[in-house]
């Protein structure tokens, strides 16, 4: 069965801070893994990566891709209050239209 | 604003009632998804629309629960005879074919079932 994990599920840091949020997949006829930030309200879009080791990058947020090892990070660098927020890893496969989500890292970021 | 919109924001109903939610996505995005999310975990795929076709449905989606999309443009999604278990955000997201996993999420209907 094709799944989403991510990890941690909560993170608690403060304004400054570097952190790496996790995510590891098993999916059938992989295409693409996303990554959205969530608020209090829907998923906005934050990242799409289908190519090993190239890495995306906007402003203080970065993300990269392992096809063979089947994981996808995501950094946030100088982290602020703003930041805060549940992040989700997402995985599409070529073979049908939906997206298969982990369940989210909460991230806090402190004062 | 050209995102997707959902409608209505929020929907109180009792066990037993039918619902409805709109969902109108981008204009130029003929891929249509709706998804569940539920307090503490991700988005959970129900079905999915290609234009007016029906393409994909979770074995999750029970028979009280339909989607349609007649005219390849907004999409509604009813649940008839509501439980408690299905009180949960719906989520609605669009994309184009070409571009299918790039998908844009609407604001959400919260549902509560008394």
């Amino acid at each position: 069965e094709d799944k989403v994990v991510q990890s941690p599920l909560s993170l608690v840091v403060h304004e400054g801070d570097t952190v790496t949020l996790n995510c590891s997949y098993e999916v059938t006829n992989f295409r693409s893994l996303l990554w959205y930030k969530q608020e209090k309200k829907a998923p906005t879009f934050l990242f799409m990566l289908t190519s090993s080791g190239i890495e995306k990058k906007s402003g203080r947020l970065s993300s990269i891709l392992d096809k063979k090892e089947l994981f996808s990070i995501l950094n946030i660098t100088a982290t602020q209050t703003g930041d805060s927020a549940i992040y989700l890893c997402a995985v599409g496969s070529s073979n049908t239209g939906k997206l298969i989500f982990g369940q989210g890292t909460t991230l806090q970021v402190k004062p | 604003d050209t995102g997707v919109s959902q409608n209505p924001r929020h929907k109180i109903t009792k066990r037993g009632q039918n619902v409805t939610f709109r969902c109108d996505p981008i204009s130029e995005h003929n891929r249509l998804y709706w998804y569940r999310q539920t307090l503490g975990q991700g988005p959970e795929f129900l079905t999915y629309f290609q234009n007016e076709a029906q393409l994909e449905k979770s074995r999750l989606l029970s028979d009280r629960f339909s989607a349609e999309r007649p005219k390849g443009s907004f999409s509604t999604l009813e649940i008839q005879r509501t439980e408690q278990g299905d009180s949960a955000m719906y989520l609605c997201a669009s994309s184009l074919t070409l571009t299918a996993n790039e998908q844009f999420f609407g604001p959400g209907t919260r549902l509560t079932v008394l």
